[in-house]
């Protein structure tokens, strides 16, 4: 098993552009999610799905888009990049439904920068 | 939403000693509360769980205490060795999402 495969690991972006970060995990885990992480922050969740065709808003929501067409996939798109975006950005993953607990497994990261 | 507050922020230690982490959480139905260990420039990892109805576990040299009803966890790591290095997340599961604590970095001088 690959695990949780995020794409890309870095990526510079100009304000006011837009791009997706792709997740993938290959163990067949109902719930998804995106984390950011920054300085002092801790890691701080984006948005989440419990299962495909199911998302729902995290902390820190506001600039991001996520969508989950199937239970493989779990891309975060940025609408229009801003400079308080530039952050890693971690996708995890977890074998157990919603109201249950279990490890979540996390990507290598992807490292965004914006100008 | 969940709340939980970590101390401290850093954590300085000779090898050999023992490093306690604190957190505490809001959320009194939370039920679940993992520990991620993150070394530099690489990706959390959970090294240890604990679940409601428990009020400790230990694994080797480290060991977690839950105080449900002061809403208290604590991370234990003793004979602390250089390896050890790193940032440690608490967290707290309440309904579907886990929130972390906002992290300790622990330091483990030779």
């Amino acid at each position: 098993n690959a695990g949780v495969t995020q794409t890309p690991k870095f990526q510079v972006l100009k304000t006011g552009q837009s791009m997706t970060l792709q997740c993938a995990q290959d163990m067949n885990h109902e719930y998804m999610s995106w984390y950011r992480q920054d300085p002092g922050m801790g890691l701080r969740l984006i948005h989440y799905s419990v299962g495909a065709g199911i998302t729902d808003q995290g902390e820190v929501p506001n600039g991001y888009n996520v969508s989950r067409s199937t239970t493989e996939d779990f891309p975060l798109r940025l609408l229009s990049a801003a400079p308080s975006q530039t952050s890693v950005y971690f996708c995890a993953s977890s074998l157990a439904g919603a109201t249950n607990t279990g490890e979540l497994f996390f990507g290598e990261g992807s490292r965004l920068t914006v100008l | 939403g969940e709340n939980v507050e970590q101390h401290p922020s850093t954590l300085s230690v000779q090898e050999g000693d023992s490093a306690v982490i604190k957190c505490t959480y809001s959320d009194s139905a939370s039920n679940y509360f993992p520990w991620y260990k993150q070394e530099l420039g690489k990706r959390p990892q959970l090294i240890i769980d604990i679940r409601s109805n428990v009020g400790e576990k230990k694994d080797q040299r480290i060991a977690v205490t839950l105080n449900k009803t002061a809403k208290h966890f604590s991370l234990h790591i003793t004979e602390t060795q250089p390896e050890d290095s790193a940032v440690y997340f608490c967290a707290a599961r309440g309904y579907s999402t886990l929130t972390f604590g906002k992290g300790t970095m622990l330091l483990v001088s030779p």
